[in-house]
């Protein structure tokens, strides 16, 4: 069975420090990747999303950025984090024809 | 207007109670729907997929309609462990290859 992995569980970090969050899929080959961003008692905004390794799409202009160095990992990262990017990190995958997604267990992020 | 919208609640009722989400979607293109349900401070999980007309799982029920955009969910015989935020989402189909969330739905069941 599959499963997705993610870490770290909770990160607090200084305004301007760097970023990088790790997400690895286990038990499937070539799934599409998403990174999703939850704010405080608000919805999912998707971020970036990746169909294949080097092949990334994003879908807000802001300070971050994705990679996807291998098949089944997608990277999340920041230069420098701004008070606006504390939130809760969530990746997910899917491969279904009707794109049903399957999320990681998150990372929640405090910019201090 | 939002490209899908939900009232975001709370729903509070008695355990044993039944009770309904709906949800509107502003794409007529849209191609498949979904919940999930949240608990808090976790990650979302797929509840229920509704292809066609819809379909029912134990004592969850999601019906489509699209000629109005709309979807829901039914809960029978509410339990407490039902408490949680429920998630309309769409598969808009624009390219994307992503799903479009709402805002999600909080239901508290009380004893």
């Amino acid at each position: 069975s599959q499963t997705i992995h993610q870490w770290p569980a909770t990160l607090v970090q200084p305004v301007g420090s760097p970023l990088s969050l790790e997400c690895t899929v286990e038990g499937t080959s070539n799934p599409n990747l998403y990174w999703y961003r939850q704010a405080a008692g608000r919805g999912l905004q998707l971020l970036f999303y990746s169909v294949g390794i080097g092949q990334i799409s994003s879908e807000v202009p802001q300070n971050l950025s994705a990679s996807r160095p291998q098949d089944r990992q997608f990277i999340l990262s920041s230069k420098k984090l701004l008070l606006s990017d504390s939130g809760f990190y969530l990746c997910a995958w899917t491969l279904g024809p009707h794109n049903e997604q399957f999320f990681g267990p998150g990372t929640r992020l405090t910019v201090l | 207007r939002k490209e899908v919208e939900q009232d975001p609640g709370p729903f509070n009722v008695p355990e044993g109670a039944t009770v309904a989400f709906n949800c509107t979607y502003s794409n007529s293109a849209s191609q498949s729907f979904f919940w999930y349900r949240q608990d808090c401070r976790k990650e979302p999980k797929l509840l229920m997929s509704v292809y066609s007309s819809g379909n029912e799982d134990g004592r969850f029920t999601a019906q489509l309609n699209r000629a109005s955009q709309y979807i829901s969910l039914l809960i029978r015989d509410s339990k407490l462990s039902d408490s949680a935020t429920y998630l309309c989402v769409v598969n808009m189909d624009t390219g994307r290859r992503a799903l479009t969330f709402g805002s999600g739905t909080r239901l508290q069941v009380q004893p």
